[in-house]
């Protein structure tokens, strides 16, 4: 079964600190997604990676870069954490090109409180 | 671009009453419709998944999904809740990046409550 490790549940940063959040997948998955929760916004993509070193921004990456120097671990990067970043971050890995329709895969998320 | 739709914050359902829980997309071209739950504190968890073929789905847990072209719907029923499903529940569509990957388009979620 394919096993997605968002290594913090909940983490508490301080406004203009550097913030990593780190995501590992185990099933050799070319595709990573980073996205963050609201309460009545959803689900919003922030960044995708398709491979080792390849990203792309997609819908909210003001604020937010990302790290993929290894094929299973995908990091977020908070430059200079501000309050509106409070959020629940989702990391979510897909394997590439194998099947239509396969479903993202989800880690348990990661609740970070900027103060 | 595609887009789902959740019209209901929140369902409320006695326990072994059926449930269902409403979801509208809009697309070009044939849907690719999924539905997740997540429990508190956790990540999210595939339910089940429509590409192709038959109408009724069926996924994990005892859930099935509805999917209606010419109401452009896909509803997930069940139609005996119990309290352990009380979830919040995201309805999501296949969309295509503009530089060919995929990636999928979440509606802004149901919470489900079932009462003893």
């Amino acid at each position: 079964d394919v096993k997605v490790t968002q290594s913090s549940r909940y983490l508490v940063k301080r406004t203009g600190e550097k913030v990593f959040l780190e995501c590992v997948q185990d099933m050799d998955h070319e595709n990573m997604f980073w996205y963050r929760q609201d309460p009545g916004l959803g689900l919003r993509l922030i960044y995708f990676s398709y491979d080792v070193k390849m990203k792309e921004k997609r819908d909210i990456p003001e604020g937010y870069s990302v790290s993929r120097e290894k094929k299973e671990r995908f990091s977020l990067i908070l430059e200079s954490a501000s309050t509106n970043q409070t959020s629940m971050y989702l990391c979510a890995s897909l394997p590439w090109g194998r099947e239509k329709g396969q479903p993202q895969h989800f880690g348990d998320g990661t609740r970070l409180s900027i103060l | 671009a595609q887009s789902v739709a959740q019209p209901e914050d929140q369902v409320n359902v006695a326990e072994g009453n059926p449930l269902t829980v409403k979801c509208t997309y809009s697309v070009s071209g044939n849907p690719y419709l999924f539905w997740y739950v997540q429990y508190p504190n956790r990540g999210l968890q595939f339910l089940l998944k429509y590409i192709t073929g038959d109408n009724l789905v069926k996924g994990s847990y005892g859930f099935e999904a509805e999917f209606n072209k010419s109401q452009t719907s896909f509803h997930l029923k069940k139609p005996s809740a119990l309290v352990s499903d009380s979830a919040l529940y995201f309805c999501a569509v296949r969309d295509i990046m503009n530089t060919g990957f995929q990636k999928l388009v979440f509606g802004t979620g149901t919470r489900l409550l079932v009462s003893p």
